[in-house]
């Protein structure tokens, strides 16, 4: 069975400092991978997904992140953390055959400093 | 509207009753899926569509809970007996669905059921 899990439900981080967001995947043959962020009093959308192409996915808002099989994981970075980044984060995985079921992990509350 | 719809914003309701909860998807997207978002746990899936049909629902947590959709467009998803723990944001999301790896998930901003 598929799995994600995200350290840290909750990140703070400065205005302008790095932000890194941690997911790690089980699966038994590379997923694609997700991230999603639901800004307050919003629907969940999407940041960015793995599909098997580049292991380095950009998404919007200046955000990316890296797949690596070494490590199972999909970590989510911005190298300067703006206020209006602060939301909830959450990583997801679905299988590349088979059920079209997306698994999402627990999210990160991301808090952004002044 | 352009974006999914989900009816109510919010309910309140007592323990022991039947509640359902409606989800209007982007028009011509033909899967959509429902979710449970608890606090500290996450969205947890209960089930999906394709069309009409519903190829996995392994979600679901009981049999309790029942869903369904018709005209390949809206569906309810129907929690029976209400308990205490079913109290928890139920979002729907919807997505054209074509090739796997350009699928994109649409949600709307769910339903927030209080079960007292």
């Amino acid at each position: 069975a598929q799995s994600v899990t995200q350290l840290g439900s909750h990140v703070s981080v400065s205005e302008g400092a790095l932000v890194l967001l941690r997911c790690n995947y089980s699966s038994s043959v590379p997923p694609y991978l997700f991230w999603y962020v639901q800004y307050p009093n919003q629907g969940l959308q999407l940041l960015l997904k793995y599909t098997s192409a580049a292991t380095l996915v950009k998404g919007i808002n200046g955000f990316e992140a890296e797949f690596k099989k070494s490590e199972t994981s999909f970590h989510l970075t911005k190298p300067s953390a703006h206020m209006s980044d602060a939301a909830e984060y959450f990583c997801a995985v679905s299988a590349t055959s088979g059920t079209y079921k997306y698994i999402f992990g627990t999210g990160t509350r991301l808090k952004v400093l002044a | 509207g352009a974006g999914v719809s989900q009816s109510p914003s919010n309910k309140v309701t007592e323990k022991g009753k039947d509640v359902e909860l409606r989800c209007d998807p982007i028009s011509g997207h033909t899967a959509l899926y429902w979710y449970r978002q608890s606090l500290g746990q996450g969205l947890e899936f209960l089930i999906y569509f394709q069309g009409n049909s519903a190829p996995d629902k392994s979600g679901l947590p009981s049999d309790r809970f029942s869903a369904e959709r018709t005209g390949g467009s809206v569906s309810t998803l129907t929690i029976q007996r209400t308990q205490q723990e079913d109290s928890a944001v139920y979002l729907c999301a919807s997505s054209l669905r074509g090739d796997r790896a350009n699928e994109k998930l649409f949600f709307g901003s769910g339903t927030q059921l209080s079960v007292l």
